[in-house]
């Protein structure tokens, strides 16, 4: 079945640290993207990217990284620069380059515990 | 700025009690509505779009209407498996990005 594998599920690390976390698309989408979601918020955007090689910071992209150098890979890397690293992280895709009239196909997310 | 407010925070009902979720969105040139359904510890997994005002989709015991300002999920007839959190999300014109409500948090009783 196609769909969106995001690995690990759980992770745990020390403050200071780099962390990726990976995201795996076979939908053959062309957009794919990075949301954080924390109690009492709404998803919120971290990057997106709509093409191979080209990626766009979303509201709240400082203290993150992304890459987009295979259409079905989208890693995003926490830095030790994000101040409050510790989130339940989702990625997405979606059929359309724009989301405003596509809907997006998430992933089932990683939960990152920075200590 | 683009705003979505859900209502209310929390829904409990009995089993076969039906009732409404609300979603108010102000967003200048609305291009999709979306509703999801989230389990816990999981992503969000699509359920509908709707795109004008007047504009109904099915699903199951769900039904999802849509008017200039606000969006309805309709569950009738509600089972214990129906428990989860709802999310709306709105997309607007020439934009990239969807703009979330922070959810219905539903829970269905025996």
């Amino acid at each position: 079945d196609g769909g969106i594998t995001q690995s690990p599920k759980y992770l745990f690390r020390k403050e200071g640290q780099n962390v990726t976390l990976s995201c795996e698309q076979n939908l053959n989408h062309d957009a794919m993207y990075w949301y954080r979601q924390d109690p009492g918020q709404g998803l919120r955007l971290i990057y997106y990217s709509q093409i191979v090689n080209d990626f766009q910071k979303g509201d709240i992209a400082e203290g993150y990284s992304v890459s987009r150098e295979k259409k079905e890979s989208f890693p995003l890397t926490v830095t030790s620069a994000q101040k409050n690293p510790t989130a339940f992280y989702l990625c997405a895709s979606s059929i359309q380059r724009g989301t405003g009239n596509s809907p997006l196909h998430f992933g089932n997310g990683t939960r990152l515990t920075v200590t | 700025e683009d705003q979505v407010t859900q209502s209310p925070e929390a829904l409990r009902l009995q089993e076969g009690e039906s009732s409404s979720l609300n979603c108010s969105y102000t967003v200048s040139g609305l291009r999709g509505l979306f509703w999801y359904r989230q389990d816990p510890g999981k992503g969000p997994e699509f359920l509908f779009t709707l795109y004008s005002a007047g504009e109904e989709k099915e699903k199951e015991r769900l039904k999802a209407t849509l008017t200039k300002k606000e969006s309805f999920l309709h569950i009738t007839a509600p089972k214990p498996e129906d428990s989860a959190t709802y999310l709306c999300a709105v997309g607007e014109g020439g934009g990239n990005k969807l703009t979330f409500g922070t959810g219905t948090q539903l829970k269905v009783e025996l």
